[in-house]
């Protein structure tokens, strides 16, 4: 079982819909979860974090947690085609593993279609 | 401030040779990460710096890969003898130690004939 799973997609969605991202993650210790965009040929960049299990908004973004599940998700309302990437979760703190160290899953490859 | 700072951008080398990849963090972070992505791949993790310690050195793939740090600056990724399945671009991170976010600079694109 891998320790962060998303779904690769591409996951397809109309200009300004809302696009859900899902996340699921092995440890039960994990601490801390991340969501990175990672534009073609590009370096991921940091779009939310969050600790505590519930909703956290930022702008068009809400990153959810629930612990118990062992899921976290992302959604993006009011899609634009300059969203299009690949969205990458990331997992820290987990109880089997260096607390410092990110596990990240592979990804999930959004298309905002005009 | 600055980013995070990784050269070069781009390197070709042949099979069987050595090659450097050089990460400079964020003024101030005390921990830095090495990733490698291959081609439509996830990241993978390779070592971990806190300081110019590496206490996590478990994701580097072979013996032929190595890294250092010089105090809270610089830090650079060898390999040697050089395969073909090296061939990705490599990533560095770097944090702060008040939090756990780490911020990725631009890659080096790695590319083994």
């Amino acid at each position: 079982q891998k320790e962060v799973e998303q779904n690769s997609g591409p996951l397809s969605v109309p200009e300004g819909a809302i696009a859900s991202l899902n996340c699921t993650y092995s440890d039960r210790g994990s601490q801390s979860f991340f969501w990175y965009r990672q534009y073609s040929g590009k370096s991921p960049e940091l779009i939310m974090f969050i600790y505590s299990n519930g909703d956290k908004e930022d702008g068009r973004f809400t990153a959810q947690l629930n612990k118990a599940s062992q899921y976290v998700s992302l959604l993006i309302r009011d899609s634009q085609p300059s969203d299009s990437a690949t969205y990458l979760c990331a997992v820290n703190g987990g109880s089997g593993s260096s607390g410092d160290k990110l596990t990240f899953g592979t990804g999930t490859r959004l298309a905002v279609r005009p | 401030g600055a980013g995070v700072s990784q050269s070069p951008s781009n390197k070709v080398t042949e099979k069987g040779k050595d090659v450097e990849l050089r990460c400079d963090p964020i003024s101030g972070h005390t921990a830095l990460y090495w990733y490698r992505q291959r081609l439509g791949q996830g990241l993978e993790f390779l070592i971990y710096f806190q300081g110019n310690s590496a206490p996590d050195k478990s994701g580097l793939p072979s013996d032929r890969f190595s890294a250092e740090r010089t105090g809270e600056s610089v830090s650079t990724l060898t390999i040697q003898r050089t395969q073909q399945e090296d061939s990705a671009v490599y990533l560095c991170a770097s944090r702060t130690g008040g939090t756990d976010t780490q911020y990725f600079g631009p890659g080096t694109r790695l590319t083994v004939l």
